[in-house]
């Protein structure tokens, strides 16, 4: 079984600039929570979607972040501008059967804003 | 006061002795608890998860938890060096979101 995919899984980007990270979660699984972590807050939930519906979003630090699950496969977390701040390992995890805290993450993406 | 808290480390113990790892929380209403594990520059992994008070055994993990005193460890017995890690406690309540913990990095030495 493929778990969960994260892609790019490092970018690099100037202020300013639009990054796009995508997620595909488990096959069948009906949860997907999209998280940040960094040394200084560790990991922090940002938002998280039950049947593709954003359900909790008040982990996302502002207007520039989005979030978006256009179907069960695929979900998107978009920074438009980024700023150096943004500098983490952002990771999407995915729930099923086994309850929503029954996480299992992806990879991450590794992001530099520079 | 942060919503789980940990002890940051490092902790440091010798192969074969017997890790612990600890972890309070302030949401009384806590329903779920996890322990992941993280090796450095990878994602976390769940190990355990208990949902009431006492002990958890799988393998040579043990989970424990007392509500009463907002509290929850993780026990590793047999130390490898293969378990020096970031273990990250994760709190669970009703709103099907989970709180981390900063994490306690583990070292066990050879």
């Amino acid at each position: 079984d493929a778990g969960v995919i994260q892609s790019p899984r490092h970018e690099v980007t100037e202020m300013g600039q639009e990054v796009t990270l995508r997620c595909k979660p488990i096959s069948g699984h009906d949860y997907l929570f999209w998280y940040r972590q960094t040394m200084m807050r560790g990991l922090e939930l940002l938002i998280y979607f039950n049947n593709n519906v954003p359900i909790d979003d008040s982990g996302m630090p502002e207007d520039r972040f989005s979030a978006k699950m256009p179907n069960a496969s695929f979900s998107t977390l978009k920074i438009q501008p980024s700023e150096p701040r943004d500098s983490a390992v952002y990771f999407c995890a995915s729930s099923g059967s086994m309850g929503p805290e029954t996480q299992y993450f992806g990879p991450g993406t590794r992001l530099l804003v520079l | 006061q942060k919503e789980v808290e940990q002890n940051s480390g490092p902790l440091s113990v010798p192969e074969g002795a017997i890790a612990s790892l600890n972890c309070t929380y302030s949401d009384r209403g806590s329903q779920s608890f996890f322990w992941y594990r993280q090796y450095s520059g990878k994602s976390p992994e769940l190990i355990m998860s208990i949902y009431s008070n006492g002990d958890k055994e799988d393998g040579r993990f043990t989970a424990q938890l007392n509500k009463a005193s907002q509290y929850v460890s993780l026990l590793i017995r047999d130390s490898q060096p293969s378990d020096s890690a970031t273990y990250l406690c994760a709190v669970g309540n009703n709103n099907n979101d989970m709180r981390f913990g900063a994490g306690t990095r583990l070292t066990v030495k050879p």
